[in-house]
């Protein structure tokens, strides 16, 4: 296993394009997260999943964004209509429910840039 | 889960201890105190996790006051590849979303 996987490692797109991020998670990770990170602060958590079910959904996740995680396995992450405040990087994460919140393993992250 | 407070930034000498505070001074008794890290463009790395007691594994040890409203995150032995963003966390085991709190950290430059 090499760990969680995020595709694309960066991306750049025009404001008001759509993006989908998408994120591999560890196979017997049943729980599985998003965060956002903006430069020079800790990650916000943003939604996470307990197998296919979106349990959590932040304040940050307005109705532009959604998430998905058909058959409990990988996650995509939409964002629709761009803004330049948008411009993050996109990390996931993944657990074993009952290793919360010191079994994280995070993913390396997507780099959004919206121009 | 309870606030903590770390300074913004340290540096510490290549092959010195690296020692990184944090204050919680509102933790409440079931709240355990965790240590992450980032490293530049990775996601965040787990370093250790404690309630009351030091604990030490391969990557560093965790002082906790007794009175368990501070404590020290201690690298024995820094290395170039140590310089990271620290973050300390405070929050309950399980049982809930797991979902982690991140604050802004502490910035550690180990240099040579």
């Amino acid at each position: 296993d090499t760990g969680v996987s995020q595709n694309p490692r960066h991306k750049i797109t025009k404001r008001g394009q759509n993006v989908t991020f998408r994120c591999d998670p560890i196979s017997e990770h049943n729980r599985l997260y998003w965060y956002r990170q903006t430069l020079g602060q800790g990650p916000e958590f943003l939604t996470y999943f307990q197998n296919e079910a979106q349990l959590e959904k932040s304040r940050l996740l307005s109705d532009r964004f959604s998430a998905e995680r058909p058959k409990g396995s990988f996650s995509t992450l939409e964002i629709q209509r761009t803004e330049q405040g948008d411009s993050a990087m996109y990390l996931c994460a993944s657990s074993l429910a009952v290793t919360v919140p010191y079994g994280y393993t995070f993913g390396s992250g997507t780099r959004l840039t919206v121009v | 889960d309870a606030k903590t407070t770390q300074p913004p930034s340290m540096d510490c000498a290549e092959g010195r201890a690296a020692n990184l505070p944090c204050n919680h001074s509102t933790i409440s008794g079931n709240e355990y105190v965790y240590w992450y890290r980032q490293i530049h463009s990775q996601g965040p790395q787990y370093i250790i996790h404690g309630l009351k007691n030091n604990e030490t594994n391969e990557m560093a040890s965790l002082i906790i006051t007794e009175d368990r409203k501070s404590s020290t995150l201690i690298l024995p032995h820094a290395t170039l590849r140590d310089t990271a963003v620290y973050y300390c966390i405070v929050r309950v085991h399980s049982g809930n979303t797991g979902k982690l709190i991140f604050g802004q950290g502490t910035t550690l430059q180990v240099k040579p």
